[in-house]
């Protein structure tokens, strides 16, 4: 069973159009949750890091959000050079500190 | 420039043919870890290190082999490689904060591993 479900996973969305990225997780305790940018043939880029539920963090067009079930990413008026891949991960306190646990991504494309 | 460095980027090999794919970090970073990259399983977990000295598996070990002698370095080793070891393989480094949350990971960019 996967700890961590990202949906969808692949988005296509007009330049403008905004829309919400979603990643749930099952961990017996969240000690951290972790989304990312990947481009393609690249290495994943650091995001944003949210610790506890009501937790929200902006950075451009991106925002974060978390629950204690799951987490947002919204993408407000996006642009073409927002299309990536998009993936969460999470540290849960019921593993050894150092595990993580990926998401399989979301795939976004955002057209003119 | 911070970065992390992994070497090959590109490497072609044979069945049973051992291999070392190296990962250094220039920003003193304690946590380092290994990860692959399959399409449609996502990034999972090979090793991790803590810091020197100390490592521990992650999600998919079997197969696989890591040290870490030196605070910069985390060699990915396969002793013995196979076909279905054939994947993009990232390395990514963090600093660790007292209280045991996780810092932003920087990964390298990453090596494709091919077995034949």
């Amino acid at each position: 069973e996967d700890q961590v479900t990202q949906s969808p996973e692949a988005l296509r969305l007009q330049e403008g159009e905004s829309s919400s990225l979603n990643c749930s997780y099952t961990v017996s305790g969240l000690r951290g949750l972790f989304w990312y940018r990947q481009d393609p043939g690249k290495g994943p880029e650091f995001l944003f890091t949210l610790y506890s539920a009501g937790e929200e963090k902006e950075k451009e067009r991106l925002k974060a959000t978390l629950t204690k079930k799951e987490s947002f990413l919204h993408i407000t008026a996006p642009k073409p050079e927002d299309s990536a891949t998009y993936l969460c991960a999470v540290q849960d306190r019921g593993s050894t500190l150092g595990r993580l646990y990926f998401g399989r991504g979301t795939q976004l494309t955002v057209w003119p | 420039e911070a970065q992390v460095t992994q070497n090959p980027r590109y490497l072609i090999t044979v069945t049973g043919k051992k291999l070392t794919v190296t990962c250094s970090q220039n920003m003193n970073h304690e946590y380092m870890s290994w990860y692959r990259q399959d399409p449609g399983l996502g990034l999972r977990q090979i090793y991790y290190s803590m810091n020197v000295e100390v490592t521990d598996k992650g999600d998919v070990p079997e197969g696989y082999k890591v040290s870490r002698k030196e605070k910069r370095n985390f060699p990915l080793i396969l002793e013995s490689p196979s076909p279905n070891q054939t994947s993009l393989y990232f390395c990514a480094s963090s600093f660790l904060f007292v209280g045991s949350h996780h810092n932003e990971q920087f990964f390298g960019p990453g090596t494709r591993l091919t077995v034949l």
